[in-house]
């Protein structure tokens, strides 16, 4: 089974930290994806990576860059947190288009 | 542009009883349409997939979905609910064969025994 792992569970922050959530994944996927999932509001595309160093922006980049040095890890930065980052950040990868394997999430408090 | 518009916030139905989650879509092209399941603290989970093959499309733990272009409605469906079944359900669209994935805002369905 394809496993997408999130680093931290649960993240608390200050206002204008700089923070990285980090995911890897082990099966060679070539697409990677960060989205945030608000109540009511379901998951919008953050930051989207088709191979290494390359990337697409989503529907919400502001405030957000990325990184993506080797295949297997896709890293989420935010430059300088402010309180309406605070949300659940899922992670994803796939070959293709059809099937998204999903992280379990890193819950963000921004204090 | 592509939409999904989940009609029910939250659905409650008793263990054994049919379960029913309503989605509308919008979109352009032909799309494909997926349903994915997240149970407490775990990631989301690919439950069925239409791609322009057989209107009606059976996924994974007893669930079907029936794809009616002239509703533009993809609505997911389950004869006989299990407790296991409570968790977060969201239809999704692409409507141009890409990353491009629009999420509906969910459906939490909870089982009463």
């Amino acid at each position: 089974d394809v496993k997408v792992t999130q680093s931290s569970r649960y993240l608390v922050k200050r206002t204008g930290e700089k923070v990285f959530l980090e995911c890897v994944q082990d099966m060679d996927h070539e697409n990677m994806f960060w989205y945030r999932q608000d109540p009511g509001l379901g998951l919008r595309l953050i930051y989207f990576s088709y191979d290494v160093k390359m990337k697409e922006k989503g529907d919400i980049p502001e405030g957000y860059s990325v990184s993506r040095e080797k295949k297997e890890r896709f890293s989420l930065i935010l430059e300088s947190a402010s309180t309406n980052q605070t949300s659940m950040y899922l992670c994803a990868s796939s070959l293709g288009w059809e099937k998204l394997f999903f992280g379990s999430g890193t819950q963000l408090s921004v204090l | 542009a592509q939409s999904v518009t989940q009609l029910d916030s939250h659905v409650s139905v008793s263990e054994g009883t049919p379960v029913l989650l309503r989605c509308n879509y919008s979109s352009s092209y032909s799309p494909s349409l997926f349903w994915y399941v997240q149970h407490p603290n775990k990631g989301l989970q690919l439950l069925l997939k239409y791609t322009s093959a057989a209107t009606l499309v059976k996924g994974i733990n007893g669930f079907e979905a029936e794809f009616k272009k002239s509703e533009t409605s993809f609505h997911l469906t389950k004869p006989s609910a299990h407790m296991s079944d409570a968790a977060e359900y969201f239809c999704v669209v692409s409507d141009r064969d890409d990353y491009k994935l629009s999420f509906g805002a969910g459906t939490t369905v909870t089982v009463r025994a």
